[in-house]
């Protein structure tokens, strides 16, 4: 199991307001990242360093971190958002990158 | 824009090695970190290790018996070999630029590539 943990599976409706989290003991002291993946590609950076947006991500998608839980917040879910969502940052020891076991989040 | 492209045989019989080769443009290798991160069919991703544009190399304890990644900063290309692969092997093979280790995130990736592990 993942160091790293997610809810599998999240639903939010159309224009609505979901957070997505993650919960970890090395969250605590290490940076998280999340990434969008939809079926058959590649995943994508939408946050890193908490609460940053690479160049081109939507600012409806925002990030935070509290104690051992990091959280992806999607303000105003629209259909193509439709994704699963996965997070990643270091293993409780910092010596290693690790990836929690993902989120499906589907837009009703 | 950088770009990242896996290749490699897509089919590798049990107990033999995977190879795979990452494929960089757009930009230089130097100064981050380059990863190769699998996801088996239906499930999570999970990191293989990574290569420091230096030659350091970090992996995933699970796999560290079994794992060998190698930089080419001539051919802006990176490896990886994974010998004595089972079933459990078979996933998406993705290539990765890394921030690391005061940020840790993965900002360009390759496409990926299946690999399927079969007697």
């Amino acid at each position: 199991s993942s160091e790293l943990t997610q809810d599998p599976a999240v639903s939010v409706a159309l224009g609505q307001t979901v957070r997505i989290t993650c919960q970890g003991d090395s969250l605590r002291s290490y940076y998280a990242s999340w990434y969008q993946q939809k079926p058959g590609q590649a995943p994508v950076l939408v946050v890193y360093g908490n609460n940053n947006r690479p160049s081109g991500i939507p600012d409806r998608f925002s990030g935070s971190n509290s104690g051992d839980t990091a959280s992806l917040t999607l303000t105003g879910a629209q259909a193509e958002d439709e994704a699963d969502y996965h997070c990643n940052s270091r293993d409780a020891s910092g010596n290693y990158t690790v990836f929690g076991g993902g989120t499906k989040l589907t837009v009703l | 824009q950088v770009q990242l492209q896996e290749s490699g045989p897509g089919l590798v019989k049990v107990s033999e090695t995977l190879s795979l080769t990452c494929n960089v443009s757009g930009g230089s290798i130097s100064d981050y970190y380059w990863n190769w991160i699998r996801q088996p069919p239906g499930k999570g991703l999970d990191w293989i290790g990574h290569i420091y544009y230096n030659g350091d190399t970090n992996y995933n304890p699970s796999l560290k018996s079994r794992v060998s990644i190698s930089l080419d900063t001539s051919k802006n290309q990176f490896s990886l070999k994974m010998n004595s692969v089972t079933a459990a092997d078979t996933a998406v093979y993705y290539c990765a630029r890394g921030l690391w280790p005061n940020w840790n995130y993965h900002d360009y990736w390759g496409q990926g590539t299946l690999v399927t592990v079969s007697s």
